[in-house]
């Protein structure tokens, strides 16, 4: 059964700073693996979309890679802003459904 | 509009009650989902469908029942609300992809 861990559970960090997060899968036999972000009471957001065959997607300040052979997925924000503040989830694409991660909180404060 | 729409967005209601949440996207994506979110469980996957009349059972789908008589169209029926069933609900749209997130339904059962 695929299983996705997302380290840290909570970061918080001052304005400026690059940043690391992190997802582990179990299962490498996936599809693609979706980044999301999740503002406080909102619905999510996708981010970035890997498939099987990529290592990396790059948007604007954000980039993630994807190793399949070791289960990881690093999502990088460079130069955070506090507008950068949400909930970061990944989620491993299994058959026909994502299995999420529980998230990353992030404050970023000026 | 274009995109993907939950209705009621806030519902109250008693428990034993017949509710059901709605989901409409515009895209025309084969597959759609419904996942609830609760907090120290994550995201949980509770039906979703490949095609118009194709529909699976997710993680969670005791207590719910879904229908797909038309592609852009997937509710979501809680046939007899229980307090257990508080929770915000997602739906989402794919072209087998990426998956693309409403902005949910927040669900009280009193």
């Amino acid at each position: 059964k695929q299983e996705v861990t997302q380290i840290p559970a909570a970061l918080s960090v001052p304005e400026g700073e690059n940043l690391v997060l992190n997802c582990s899968f179990t299962d490498s036999a996936i599809y693609n693996l979706q980044w999301f972000r999740q503002d406080p009471g909102k619905g999510l957001t996708s981010l970035l979309l890997i498939q099987s065959s990529q290592r990396e997607q790059t948007s604007g300040r954000l980039n993630a890679s994807l190793d399949k052979s070791s289960g990881r997925s690093t999502l990088y924000i460079a130069a955070s802003q506090p507008g950068d503040s949400a909930t970061y989830l990944c989620a491993a694409h299994a058959t026909d459904k994502l299995i999420f991660g529980t998230g990353t909180r992030l404050q970023v404060f000026p | 509009d274009a995109g993907i729409t939950q209705s009621p967005r806030y519902k109250i209601t008693e428990t034993g009650r017949q509710v059901t949440l709605m989901c409409h996207q515009t895209w025309s994506h084969s597959y759609m989902f419904w996942y609830r979110q609760d907090l120290g469980h994550g995201l949980r996957l509770i039906y979703y469908s490949a095609a118009a009349d194709i529909t699976d059972k997710g993680e969670v789908p005791d207590g719910y029942v879904v229908s797909r008589s038309k592609t852009e169209n997937f509710p979501l029926t809680l046939e007899s609300a229980t307090r257990s069933q508080t929770s915000v609900y997602f739906c989402a749209s794919s072209d087998y992809y990426e998956q693309y997130f409403g902005p949910g339904t927040r669900l009280t059962v009193t």
